[in-house]
């Protein structure tokens, strides 16, 4: 059964700090890997792709990395800030006709003054 | 400007009283998808289309009906809902060219009594 763990479920950080969400999956067959963000009560926003061939894509303050070995995947956010409290989560995509996706079930981040 | 609009916003509604959600991209997308999500059980996919008059069920489909006559609008229909229908429900949207992120709505929370 395809499936995408995150971890921790939920993570207090002071503001200006940095941190590292991470992302294990095991969904076969393995298109991309994108990380979305979600602020409270509306949709998620799209972070990051990620293909086979990738190890690292930046976005901002926002870093992916992927290890396609592995099967694991790690958001670092650089500097937080308050706008950063938000839930952030991992979904893979297999690919396909069907373009089916992977969903892990969020970080929640609370970035605190 | 490129979105994907949901409507209503908030619904409150009775057992068995049949409801629409609406939602429209302004993208030109030929994929489009509805999505649940519930407190520790993240993103639930129940039913997606791939283009017009083509539509295919998630992973919780049950109680739900869709349609796709035009390509820009996908309703989430249910006939009779039920109070564990209750849920904060996502329409999202993207192009089935490689690599596409998906574009959220804001979402429709509903409530059954």
């Amino acid at each position: 059964k395809n499936q995408v763990e995150q971890s921790p479920q939920s993570l207090i950080i002071l503001e200006g700090k940095n941190c590292t969400l991470q992302c294990n999956y095991t969904v076969s067959p393995f298109s991309n890997l994108r990380w979305y963000k979600q602020d409270t009560g509306r949709g998620p926003v799209s972070l990051t792709i990620m293909t086979f061939s990738e190890n690292t894509k930046s976005n901002g303050r926002y870093t992916a990395t992927l290890d396609a070995d592995t099967k694991q995947s790690s958001l670092h956010i650089t500097a937080s800030q308050l706008s950063d409290s938000a839930s952030y989560i991992c979904v893979v995509d297999s690919g396909g006709s069907n373009y089916k996706l992977t969903f892990g079930k969020g970080t929640l981040l609370t970035v605190n003054p | 400007e490129a979105q994907v609009t949901q409507n209503p916003r908030y619904l409150i509604t009775v057992t068995g009283k049949k409801l629409t959600v609406t939602c429209s991209q302004n993208m030109n997308h030929e994929y489009m998808s509805w999505y649940r999500q519930d407190p520790g059980l993240g993103l639930r996919q129940i039913y997606y289309s791939m283009n017009v008059e083509v539509t295919d069920k998630g992973d919780v489909p049950e109680g739900y009906k869709v349609s796709r006559k035009e390509k820009r609008n996908f309703p989430l229909i249910l006939e009779s809902p039920s109070p564990n229908q209750t849920s904060l429900y996502f329409c999202a949207s993207s192009s089935v060219s490689y690599n596409s992120p998906l574009h959220f709505g804001n979402g429709t929370r509903l409530t059954v009594t």
